[in-house]
Parts: C-alpha cells; sequence; structure tokens
C-alpha cells in the first residue's frame, strides 16, 4: 500500500492547548495536503504543501515537510473544541492522492 | 446545492445485488475520484478519471467498476455486492493546479453502503 501513517492514531487535548500530528509517507511526492473531517462527513481541504517547501503557514496551522524522512507534521495551535475532528494527510504521486489513517483531534472544553 | 453531490447517502443491500452509486460536480473539473473509506484504514482510492476518455485502476478496483458518462458523472458500480464491501464511500473532484499536478480534492458527503 502507498498509504501514509499517522501518529498518534488519536489525540486528546485541552481547548487553548496545541496539537500536533505526523504524517510518514512511503513514495517520492509532488506535494502534500492535511484534510479535516468532522464525524462521518466528507473531508475538507485545510492546506497544501509542495515538496520543495519546507513549511507553511494558514492561520492557526503550520505545516512542515522533510522529504528527506519522508515526513510531515500539521501544528494547529490555540485549539478550540470546534476544531475536534480526523485529520489526513494526503500524499500527491502523479496525481493520485493517497491518505493515512488519520489522528482523531478530540478538543475539550 | 453542495458542488459534489452523491446518491444515495445511504444504501442497504443484500450480497449478489447490483448497486450504483452517483456521483454529480458543478465545479467542472475534469478530474474525478473514487474513495472508500473503512474504520481505522483511511481512504483507499478505487478508480479515478483524468477525463471523460480516461478510465484508471486505484488501489483497490477489484469487485467495482466505474463510468464517466460526462465531465461532471462519475458513478461506482458493484456488480454484486459482498458484505466486506461494506464501507462509506466518497466522490472527490481536482483540477489542474501547478505545473501539471493536481490541486486540492473536493468532496461529496459520502454514500454509507451496507452489504448484508
Amino acid at each position: 500500500s502507498q498509504q501514509g501513517e499517522e501518529d498518534p492514531q488519536a489525540l486528546s487535548i485541552q481547548e487553548g492547548e496545541n496539537a500536533t500530528m505526523n504524517c510518514s509517507y512511503k513514495t517520492s511526492i509532488n506535494n502534500l495536503q492535511w484534510y479535516r473531517q468532522n464525524s462521518g462527513r466528507g473531508l475538507v481541504h485545510l492546506i497544501l504543501i509542495r515538496s520543495n517547501e519546507r513549511e507553511k503557514h494558514s492561520g492557526r496551522l503550520r505545516v512542515t515537510l522533510d522529504t528527506s524522512k519522508k515526513s510531515s507534521s500539521l501544528l494547529i495551535t490555540a485549539s478550540r473544541a470546534a476544531d475536534t475532528a480526523s485529520y489526513f494527510c494526503a500524499t500527491d504521486n502523479f496525481n493520485k492522492f493517497y491518505f493515512g489513517s488519520g489522528t482523531k483531534l478530540n478538543v475539550k472544553p | 446545492d453542495a458542488d459534489v453531490t452523491q446518491t444515495p447517502r445511504n444504501r442497504i443491500t443484500k450480497t449478489g445485488k447490483r448497486i450504483m452509486l452517483e456521483c454529480s460536480q458543478t465545479k467542472g473539473h475534469d478530474r474525478m475520484y473514487w474513495y472508500r473509506q473503512d474504520p481505522g484504514l483511511g481512504l483507499r482510492l478505487i478508480y479515478y478519471s483524468f477525463d471523460v476518455k480516461d478510465i484508471n485502476k486505484g488501489e483497490i478496483s477489484d469487485g467495482y467498476s466505474v463510468s464517466r458518462q460526462a465531465q461532471a458523472k462519475f458513478s461506482l458500480s458493484l456488480e454484486s455486492a459482498i458484505p466486506n464491501q461494506t464501507a462509506l464511500y466518497f466522490c472527490a473532484t481536482s483540477d489542474l493546479w501547478d505545473r501539471g499536478h493536481t490541486g486540492e480534492l473536493f468532496f461529496g458527503e459520502g454514500s454509507r453502503l451496507t452489504v448484508l
């Protein structure tokens, strides 16, 4: 399988804390994307980082990419209860997307 | 109205029945995808299509077939459903973004299929 792996599988934090999720993948990539999924709903795109970029910010999101280690991390700062969801990384390999197994984030108010 | 619409949203069927899941999009994208999601396994790519005449198998195409009836429509069929095809199925679309690479995926709300 070309799927990546997210770590941890589940994360529970208090509102206001930062949440960090990691993603490892197996093949070379064109870009890596992070998605969010509220329970049972469709996935929503959060951020894209190109293979030649090392770090990217969008609002409270910070993504890093280390292509030598085939890994990425997603940091959500100052988390809110509304951030409770599952988060997936997706690797773009020749215009096909392969998803990791996801991190389930629970932000307690 | 949603940009990517899947029908039906929920379906319960019996082993051996033929099932079709339909997807239509109003985004004008050429690229369309079908994924299945199982608990703890993330999303796995079943089939993808880069234009009306282009259909490709993904990671887990066995037991599935697709039809791209038009740029806006991409259907997934299970010719003879079996219980281990019980899953949440997602359609997604995308467009070319950068130097010929695909941009973000836009997902439908999913079709929950139960095969008894």
